[in-house]
């Protein structure tokens, strides 16, 4: 299995809402990453995970809050987010840092 | 602070005809360079990687890409363009020496999107 998923595709949320977001790899990555994408723009990283410890926090606001329960998962809790939080939310994974990463194809998120 | 600049942000070519993207970094020492491709509302797919050793490197879907140390490039280049390779490319930099804050962080250029006329 070579993929990273993402579920799910697509997520209307309003602003109280919580929410959550997954990704998944099975390759037997040790590294694992989030990142925000508005229309038109590079991915900007959000958050990378190393053998399930956070590694980096892009001092990304309290209202996003990952989560790596194990080596082959990774979730993004959503909560109180605004309207220009809409955006693609891609996860991304690679053999440990600094090596490729793979890219999932991402969950579209609009906040109302 | 590592940065990369893809000075071309729309390039427009016919089918068949070659292509070069550029790409040039800014960084203390020689980082891992990375070219990605992305069609509209999809994920990023990794065209080819830079470590080290030969700096031509082959890549996936006939993409080639040359690592000039002297001039901090790292061009894209493919010799003969099909209609599928309209997206946009993304060349992207990551620190090759660990124990630094920014160790694990891929920062990407601006982007090029390439339209193919037929």
């Amino acid at each position: 299995d070579t993929e990273v998923t993402q579920t799910p595709k697509h997520l209307v949320m309003g602003m109280t809402n919580k929410k959550s977001l997954k990704c998944e790899q099975h390759m037997g990555h040790r590294a694992m990453y989030w990142y925000k994408q508005k229309a038109k723009k590079p991915p900007e990283l959000m958050f990378v995970y190393s053998y399930e410890k956070l590694s980096i926090n892009e001092s990304v606001p309290s209202r996003f809050s990952p989560e790596c329960p194990n080596s082959s998962l990774l979730n993004l809790h959503l909560h109180a987010l605004q309207p220009e939080d809409s955006a693609l939310y891609l996860c991304a994974s690679s053999q440990k840092l600094a090596m490729e990463q793979f890219f999932g194809p991402g969950t579209r998120l609009t906040v109302l | 602070a590592q940065s990369v600049t893809q000075p071309d942000i729309h390039i427009t070519v016919s089918e068949g005809a070659s292509l070069e993207l550029r790409c040039n970094y800014s960084y203390g020492a020689t980082p891992y360079l990375f070219w990605y491709v992305q069609s509209p509302g999809q994920g990023l797919q990794l065209l080819l990687k830079y470590f080290s050793g030969d700096t031509l490197v082959q890549g996936i879907k006939g993409f080639e890409a040359e690592f000039k140390r002297s001039q901090s490039s790292f061009n894209l280049r493919k010799p003969s363009v099909h209609w599928s390779d309209a997206a946009e490319y993304f060349c992207a930099v990551a620190p090759a020496n660990a124990g630094g804050t920014s160790y694990g962080k891929l920062t990407f250029g601006q982007g090029t999107i390439l339209t193919v006329h037929p």
